[in-house]
């Protein structure tokens, strides 16, 4: 069974959209996370989540909107696509808070054309 | 914000031979961690160092948390082709902090 899913895995989208990419994990975790990878394999945190509560916002853009229905969902949703939002997107989740282990999705490949 | 240095930034080694890899921080931490990541997967958690000084293995994976906790090192031994990929260290300062991941090492096995 999956422990952390994302979908989609690929999306293609033309500049100015909005789009949202769903996480799930069923590992009965509290905090979960999203990061970007850029092309050049950097892998940044962008938002956590413990408990549906927002823990960790680093200085990603206002278009950028994680929603946490139940501890066990964080969305993404991106308004307004830029190109420079082209990059792969991962989903991952832990135990507690950040300092236990992450466990990472398969990722989302968004292309902003 | 804080960053990792890791190294080397890539590796060609023949199949049977070892690797070593490392990351420094000019902060201290207080988790080290190493995960491997393969074309179009996420990343997979190898090793975690949470005690300065420890030294943890994973088969042929061998990983230590350096006693100044500013670095950490990696070492495969007998490399086989499947080791190919990028492998990640990342640290964390503290409990409530983000892990802060290195740049990566793209190791590649030549048969």
């Amino acid at each position: 069974d999956t422990a952390v899913s994302q979908t989609p895995k690929y999306l293609v989208t033309q500049m100015g959209n909005d789009k949202s990419i769903k996480c799930e994990q069923n590992l009965g975790h509290d905090t979960m996370y999203w990061y970007k990878q850029d092309s050049k394999k950097f892998l940044k945190i962008m938002f956590s989540y413990n408990n549906k509560e927002l823990i960790i916002n680093e200085t990603v853009p206002n278009r950028f909107s994680p929603k946490s229905p139940d501890k066990a969902h964080l969305n993404l949703h991106i308004n307004s696509l830029e190109l420079g939002d082209s990059a792969v997107y991962f989903c991952a989740s832990s135990l507690r808070r950040t300092g236990d282990t992450q466990y990472f999705g398969p990722g989302t490949r968004l292309t902003v054309l | 914000g804080q960053q990792l240095n890791q190294s080397p930034q890539s590796m060609f080694i023949q199949e049977g031979e070892d690797v070593s890899m490392n990351c420094t921080s000019s902060s201290i931490f207080n988790t080290w961690l190493w995960y491997k990541q393969d074309p179009g997967e996420g990343p997979v958690l190898l090793i975690a160092l949470y005690k300065a000084g420890e030294l943890t293995s994973n088969g042929r994976l061998t990983a230590q948390f350096g006693i100044t906790r500013k670095d950490s090192f990696l070492n495969i031994s007998a490399s086989i082709p499947s080791d190919v990929g990028i492998y990640f260290c990342a640290g964390q300062i503290s409990g409530n902090t983000p892990l802060v991941f290195g740049k990566g090492t793209r190791l590649s096995v030549i048969a």
